[in-house]
């Protein structure tokens, strides 16, 4: 199957700095990503959907200028989580898919805490 | 908005038993996904229906997509350990150009050796 990869796995920040979270499908062109966050004993919420050289689209509620998502290339989309709070912990998840394809294939996460 | 309601949230079963649970929504999907969840990771897809009625197996498990489009069950066959972990349904629905997944608040199966 598809193989989509995130990087860090962890990340500690303190209050107030960026993180940058990397997303990656190692063997296809992901046309499409989307990026979910994840709380404890929860389902995944979708933040938002990022198309390959255009901008993100955000569901409602999500601030766009402090989650900011870059897809240059059809392999690669990131997720800035900018000014963190300790209420931005949590589990970050990407999924790609590909032109005309319904499956989503998901990272492996992101544990993001904020001290 | 759309929901996906899935039951049971947890189930604890002997190694060996069927398990099933199910989805149902009240809005028709295009597409019924399922997935399985591991503690600290991604989800993993297991299996996708495409077509209502639509009755697909991989491995010990079954899934089927529900005539009305708005239901689908997985059953797992002689469950094992390594069974253990969350599922979740999701329905994908297409609005405007490209798809979302609606997902399922999560089944958590627990699996006695």
């Amino acid at each position: 199957g598809a193989v989509v990869s995130q990087h860090p796995s962890r990340v500690i920040c303190k209050s107030g700095t960026s993180v940058k979270i990397e997303c990656r499908s190692l063997d296809f062109q992901a046309t499409t990503m989307f990026w979910y966050r994840q709380f404890p004993k929860q389902s995944l919420m979708l933040m938002a959907t990022s198309n390959e050289g255009s901008k993100a689209t955000y569901e409602q509620g999500v601030e766009k200028d402090k989650f900011l998502i870059n897809h240059a290339s059809l392999t690669l989309s990131t997720l800035t989580v900018t000014s963190a709070h300790p209420e931005d912990s949590s589990f970050y998840i990407c999924s790609a898919t590909s032109l005309g394809a319904d499956e989503q294939y998901f990272g492996p996460g992101t544990r993001l805490t904020v001290t | 908005g759309q929901q996906l309601n899935q039951s049971p949230q947890s189930m604890f079963i002997q190694e060996g038993e069927d398990v099933s649970m199910n989805c149902t929504s009240s809005s028709i999907f295009n597409t019924w996904l399922w997935y399985k969840q591991d503690p600290g990771e991604g989800p993993v897809l297991l299996i996708a229906l495409y077509k209502a009625g639509e009755l697909t197996s991989n491995g010990r498990l079954t899934a089927q997509f529900g005539i009305t489009r708005k239901d689908s069950f997985l059953n797992i066959s002689a469950s094992i350990p390594s069974d253990v972990g969350i599922y979740f349904c999701a329905g994908l629905n297409y609005g405007g150009s490209q798809g979302n997944l609606i997902f399922g608040k999560g089944t958590k199966l627990s699996v006695k050796p």
